[in-house]
C-alpha cells in the first residue's frame, strides 16, 4: 500500500527553524519527484517546492516565498523526505502536504500524505 | 502562472450539473490537474492533463480545455462531491494552484 506520512510539525516562535519529514512506504522516492505543498488556515494551496529523482540529479525548484529559508533534502535509503524550514515567520503558519510528482507535464500529484500542522507564533 | 477560479464558491443540490473554470494567465497548453479537497483531509488529484481522469475517480467528473480557459464538469452532483475543488499548473515553475471553488449544499 503506497502511504506518506508526515511528521516533524508544531509550534515555534517567529525565526525560528523546523525540520519536517515524510516518511514514504509503497514506492522508492528514488524512482520519483516529490513536492511539499502548504495550506495556511482556511486558505487555499500554495505550492512549496520539489525535489527531482536520481535520473534528474536531484536537482530542487522552490516558490519565491521560502526561497532562500527553505531547503528540501531526501535520505532515499530511508525513502524519507525533509522539509527544512529556516527564518520561520507568522505567515508560514500552514498545514505541510508531502505529494508523489512526477516527470511528465501536466500530471499531477498523486498521493498525498495527510498533512502536518505548523504554527508560528510567539 | 496565475489560475482564476470561478466561482470562488456555489450552491448547489443534489443531481445538479456544476462548472467550475479555471482561467491561466498565459497558455499552458494542456498541462493542468484538478483536485478535490474535503474538510480536514488531503486534496485528491481527480483528472490531470485537463481531461484525463485518475483511476478510481467517477465517471460523473470531466475535464476540458486547453491554452487559458479550462473546466471541470460534475454532471450530477452527489452527496460525497461536496466539497472543495482546485486547480493546478504544471506547465512551468513555480506551479501554482487556483484559488479554490467551495461546492456547498
Amino acid at each position: 500500500e503506497v502511504q506518506l506520512v508526515e511528521s516533524g510539525g508544531g509550534l515555534v516562535q517567529p525565526g525560528g527553524s523546523l525540520r519536517l519529514s515524510c516518511a514514504v512506504s509503497g514506492f522508492s522516492i528514488s524512482d520519483h519527484y516529490m513536492d511539499w505543498v502548504r495550506q495556511a488556515p482556511g486558505k487555499g494551496l500554495e505550492w512549496v517546492g520539489r525535489s527531482r529523482n536520481k535520473a534528474n540529479g536531484y536537482t530542487k525548484e522552490y516558490a519565491a516565498s521560502v526561497r532562500g529559508r527553505f531547503t528540501l533534502s531526501r535520505d532515499d535509503s530511508k525513502n524519507t523526505l525533509y522539509l527544512h524550514m529556516n527564518s520561520l515567520a507568522n505567515e508560514d503558519t500552514a498545514v505541510y502536504y508531502c505529494a508523489r510528482g512526477t516527470s511528465n507535464w501536466g500530471e499531477g500529484l498523486d498521493p498525498w500524505g495527510q498533512g502536518t500542522l505548523v504554527t508560528v507564533s510567539s | 502562472i496565475q489560475l482564476t477560479q470561478s466561482p470562488s464558491s456555489l450552491s448547489a443540490s443534489v443531481g445538479d450539473r456544476v462548472t467550475i473554470t479555471c482561467r491561466a494567465s498565459q497558455g499552458i497548453s494542456n498541462y493542468l490537474a484538478w483536485y478535490q479537497q474535503k474538510p480536514g483531509k488531503a486534496p485528491k488529484l481527480l483528472i490531470h492533463a485537463a481531461s484525463t481522469l485518475q483511476s478510481g475517480v467517477p465517471s460523473r467528473f470531466s475535464g476540458s480545455g486547453s491554452g487559458t480557459d479550462f473546466i471541470l464538469t460534475i454532471s450530477s452532483l452527489q452527496p460525497e462531491d461536496f466539497a472543495a475543488y482546485f486547480c493546478q499548473q504544471i506547465n512551468s515553475y513555480p506551479l501554482t494552484f487556483g484559488g479554490g471553488t467551495k461546492v456547498q449544499i
